[in-house]
């Protein structure tokens, strides 16, 4: 069965602090890992990672994929209380085109 | 575009009763996905359609769901009877069949569903 765990499950940590958070996958017909960031309402995007090794940047937040040992993480540099959020890797199949979701991690960032 | 727009944002109705929960995909996009998010279980699939017919509905908890799509523009997901376990918030994402796979998925912003 197809399965995406995320660790830690929650996190608090104080503004200016770096947090790294983990996505590791069994998926079946893997075709690509999908971060995103889930504040009050709908999830919304934020990388989706195709290829091993390869770090995607944004602002604050990067991002990069292992193939080999099937995980990903998302690291969020000087986080700020924006960023409390809950953070969702799902992964992508080829073929069927699913995304299957972890449980998310949730952070919470004090001022 | 507006997004993916769902329909009611909120529903309270009493056990038993039918509930209906309707979405509007991206305009152009191939593929509607179905989601329940609840604390214990997270995200979870429903069912999922490509070009308005149903591939995958393995994750269908029970014959009380059922899910349609009877035009590239809506789908509704139909709970008949409800029960208190329904309780959760649902969401319907869409997503678009590029040249590499299809994109991600952008999700509505959910029908929260009570069950009293």
């Amino acid at each position: 069965e197809d399965k995406v765990v995320q660790s830690p499950l929650s996190l608090v940590v104080h503004e200016g602090d770096t947090v790294t958070l983990n996505c590791s996958y069994e998926v079946t017909n893997f075709r690509s890992l999908l971060w995103y960031k889930q504040e009050k309402k709908a999830p919304t995007f934020l990388f989706m990672l195709t290829s091993s090794g390869i770090e995607k940047k944004s602002g604050r937040l990067s991002s990069i994929l292992d193939k080999k040992e099937l995980f990903s993480i998302l690291n969020i540099t000087a986080t700020q209380t924006g960023d409390s959020a809950v953070y969702l890797c799902a992964g992508a199949t080829s073929g069927t085109y699913k995304y299957i979701f972890g449980t998310g991690t949730r952070l919470k960032v004090l001022a | 575009d507006a997004g993916v727009i769902q329909s009611p944002r909120h529903e309270v109705t009493e056990m038993g009763q039918e509930v209906t929960l309707r979405c509007k995909p991206i305009s152009g996009h191939d593929y509607l996905f179905w989601y329940r998010q609840t604390m214990m279980r997270g995200l979870e699939l429903l069912i999922y359609f490509n070009n308005n017919v149903p591939i995958d509905d393995s994750g269908m908890p029970e014959d009380r769901f059922s899910a349609k799509m009877p035009n590239a523009s809506f789908s509704t997901l139909k709970i008949q009877p409800s029960e208190p376990r329904d309780s959760a918030v649902y969401f319907c994402a869409s997503s678009l069949d590029g040249l590499l796979g299809n994109t991600e998925a952008f999700f509505g912003q959910g029908t929260r569903l009570t069950v009293v």
